[in-house]
């Protein structure tokens, strides 16, 4: 299993450009999630699926969309790039309700807004 | 909002010596408590997943203790080595969060000096 995987790891946009994080998981999750990290802040909730087809808003969602057309995928779209989401992003999955709710992560994906 | 603080944020340890580092959380609506440990250049990997008051879980020299009723849990380290350099995460589950959602502490960035 490949587990967690995201593309791109590195990107560099400017302000006002659009652009697709990539997250797939073959371990037949349930549950996907976004993250964004930021120095001293942790990790912060942006975006998460219960299933395909069922996305609901994190604690951070402004400037974020996503969807879940499929068990394996689930994109985060930034619609118009701000310096203010520089930040390295992270896609997590788990179990659901079969599990514990442990996350597994992907490598992340480090962005720049310029 | 949760809030899930973490303290201190950063520590340093001198190799052989043990520490031990706090998260507190809402003491109301516990439904479970994960450790994560985080390596520079990596991803977030579990360590622990508590949900008892009382619970003590251990992983070599990595253990972790649990007070529901008073919201706060304990991480210790005994002999600490220079490979426990890591950023130590604890994240909180309330009991019916949608899709197991988990609001992570800032950390505790633990630097073990040789």
């Amino acid at each position: 299993n490949a587990g967690v995987t995201q593309t791109p790891k590195f990107q560099v946009l400017k302000t006002g450009q659009s652009m697709t994080l990539q997250c797939a998981q073959d371990m037949n999750h349930e549950y996907m999630s976004w993250y964004r990290q930021d120095p001293g802040m942790g990790l912060r909730l942006i975006h998460y699926s219960v299933g395909a087809g069922i996305t609901d808003q994190g604690e951070v969602p402004n400037g974020y969309n996503v969807s879940r057309s499929t068990t394996e995928d689930f994109p985060l779209r930034l619609l118009s790039a701000a310096p203010s989401q520089t930040s390295v992003y992270f896609c997590a999955s788990n179990e659901g309700l079969a599990g514990d709710g442990t996350q597994y992560f992907g490598p992340g994906t480090r962005l720049l807004v310029l | 909002i949760l809030n899930v603080e973490q303290s201190p944020q950063s520590l340093h340890v001198q190799e052989g010596d043990s520490t031990n580092f706090t998260c507190s959380f809402p003491s109301s609506n516990f439904y479970a408590l994960h450790w994560y440990r985080w390596e520079t250049a990596k991803s977030p990997e579990a360590l622990f997943v508590m949900t008892l008051n009382g619970d003590e879980k251990k992983k070599g020299r990595i253990s972790a203790t649990l007070n529901t009723k008073e919201g706060y849990s304990y991480l210790y380290i005994k002999g600490s080595q220079p490979e426990d350099s890591a950023t130590y995460l604890c994240a909180f589950i309330g009991w019916g969060a949608a899709g197991n959602k988990l609001t992570f502490g800032g950390g505790t960035r633990v630097l073990v000096k040789p």
